[in-house]
């Protein structure tokens, strides 16, 4: 059973284009987080939800709009694509409540390949 | 600029042999966490260390946190060539929430066999 699932795993899309990335995780946590990784292998994170909140916003360019349905999932939508977004995109997932080591672990799905031509 | 800074960038080393790798942030922290990415996966929790705490094992694993100097060290003892991944420090910054982990570029660990 994956824990924190991504999809889709490889996206290969034109500058200007629309594209949306999909995250789900299976573990009953509340919180979810999108990151993204550069060439260099550089993680920052982008967004955070907590139970359908928006509570992490980072300096991200406004093109991308996090939307989440249901605490179970936290989808990422790019618009207007361009050369500098490809990157490797990963959720992750922590458990908004509980003991603080269990709310400080975050679980990562496998990552999303994002080219731009 | 970043928060975390992993050195060595790479490391490689033989079977058997100790890995090393250190971390180095900028601000008061509330905890420091290390992750493994082996390639082209995503990041896997390996261990937590509070900023009150000095020292944390699991299994061969060993880390410490050196808050005076803002840095920490995860030791792997009698590697694995199943051990080479990428090793990423992350650090939760005091007053940023606990959800608020800022990543460092991580250390490339290759074990020969």
């Amino acid at each position: 059973d994956t824990a924190v699932s991504q999809t889709p795993k490889y996206l290969v899309t034109q500058m200007g284009n629309d594209k949306s990335i999909k995250c789900e995780q299976n573990l009953g946590h509340d919180t979810m987080y999108w990151y993204k990784q550069d060439s260099k292998k550089f993680l920052k994170i982008m967004f955070s939800y907590n139970n359908k909140e928006l509570i992490i916003n980072e300096t991200v360019p406004n093109r991308f709009s996090p939307k989440s349905p249901d605490k179970a999932h936290l989808n990422l939508h790019i618009n207007s694509l361009e050369l500098g977004d490809s990157a490797v995109y990963f959720c992750a997932s922590s458990q908004g409540e509980g003991l603080p080591k269990q709310r400080e672990t975050q679980y990562f799905g496998p990552g999303t390949r994002l080219l731009v031509l | 600029s970043q928060q975390g800074e992993e050195d060595p960038q790479a490391l490689s080393i033989q079977e058997g042999e100790n890995a090393t790798m250190n971390c180095s942030y900028k601000t008061s922290i509330n905890n420091l966490q290390w992750y493994r990415q082996n390639s082209g996966r995503g990041l896997v929790h390996l261990i937590l260390i509070r900023s009150n705490e000095r020292e944390k094992h699991s299994g061969r694993l060993r880390v410490t946190l050196d808050t005076s100097k803002k840095s920490s060290s995860l030791l792997i003892t009698a590697s694995r060539a199943a051990d080479t991944a990428s090793y990423f420090c992350a650090t939760a910054p005091f007053g940023g929430g606990y959800n608020k982990l800022i990543f460092g570029a991580g250390t490339r660990l290759a074990v020969h066999p």
